[in-house]
């Protein structure tokens, strides 16, 4: 059965102190994984796409890298402005559907 | 340009009432999902609208759920005589086609009482 895996569930740090988050997934071929970002009250937000092992991706202060078991999103010097749930994402190749299969998500809090 | 809309925004009803939700896609987009986010739980997938293909409804969690693409664009999700069980936010995403991102609406928070 394809399954994703978030940790840590919750993680709190101090401006500018950085961190990664973990993404551990398995599924029956891989098309691609997503990374989503997710304010309270809003929905996800796009952040990256990595379709094979050793891509990496790149937006501000976000880095995502990809495995053939898992995804960790780099956060460097965060920002308050970064604090939200970190939602990653599967898409199998072995079925019909296109459906993401997601984690629970990590909840990132950066204080000043 | 525009992105996904829900609405209504929130919907509060009562236990074995009927409501209807709407998602419009962003234009032009071919593919449209619907998904249900529980308190602590990911996002579960519901159905997918691909062009003019069957939808994949292979995630609706009853024969209470249903939800039909008029045009290829606007969507339309039924809970037909709601349970408290069904209280969640009920997210629409659209993607230019089957492998591409999906972007997702704002959601509709729908609570049975």
């Amino acid at each position: 059965e394809d399954q994703v895996t978030q940790s840590p569930e919750a993680l709190r740090l101090q401006e500018g102190e950085s961190s990664s988050l973990n993404c551990s997934y398995t599924v029956s071929g891989l098309r691609g994984l997503f990374w989503y970002r997710q304010d309270p009250g809003k929905g996800p937000e796009f952040l990256f796409t990595l379709y094979s092992a050793g891509e990496e991706k790149e937006k501000e202060r976000l880095k995502a890298t990809l495995t053939k078991k898992e995804s960790f999103l780099h956060i460097t010097a965060p920002k308050p402005e970064d604090s939200a749930t970190y939602l990653c994402a599967v898409q199998s190749s072995g079925g019909a559907t296109n459906k993401l299969i997601f984690g629970t998500g990590t909840l990132l809090a950066v204080q000043p | 340009g525009a992105g996904v809309s829900q609405s209504p925004s929130n919907k509060v009803t009562e236990k074995g009432k009927d409501v209807e939700l709407r998602c419009d896609p962003i234009s032009g987009h071919t593919a449209l999902y619907w998904y249900r986010q529980s308190l602590g739980q990911g996002l579960e997938f519901l159905i997918y609208f691909q062009g003019n293909s069957a939808p994949d409804k292979s995630g609706l969690p009853s024969d209470r759920f249903s939800a039909e693409r008029t045009g290829g664009s606007v969507s339309t999700l039924t809970i037909q005589r709601t349970q408290q069980e069904d209280s969640a936010v009920y997210l629409c995403a659209s993607s230019p086609g089957p492998n591409n991102e999906q972007f997702f609406g704002p959601g509709t928070r729908l609570t049975v009482l």
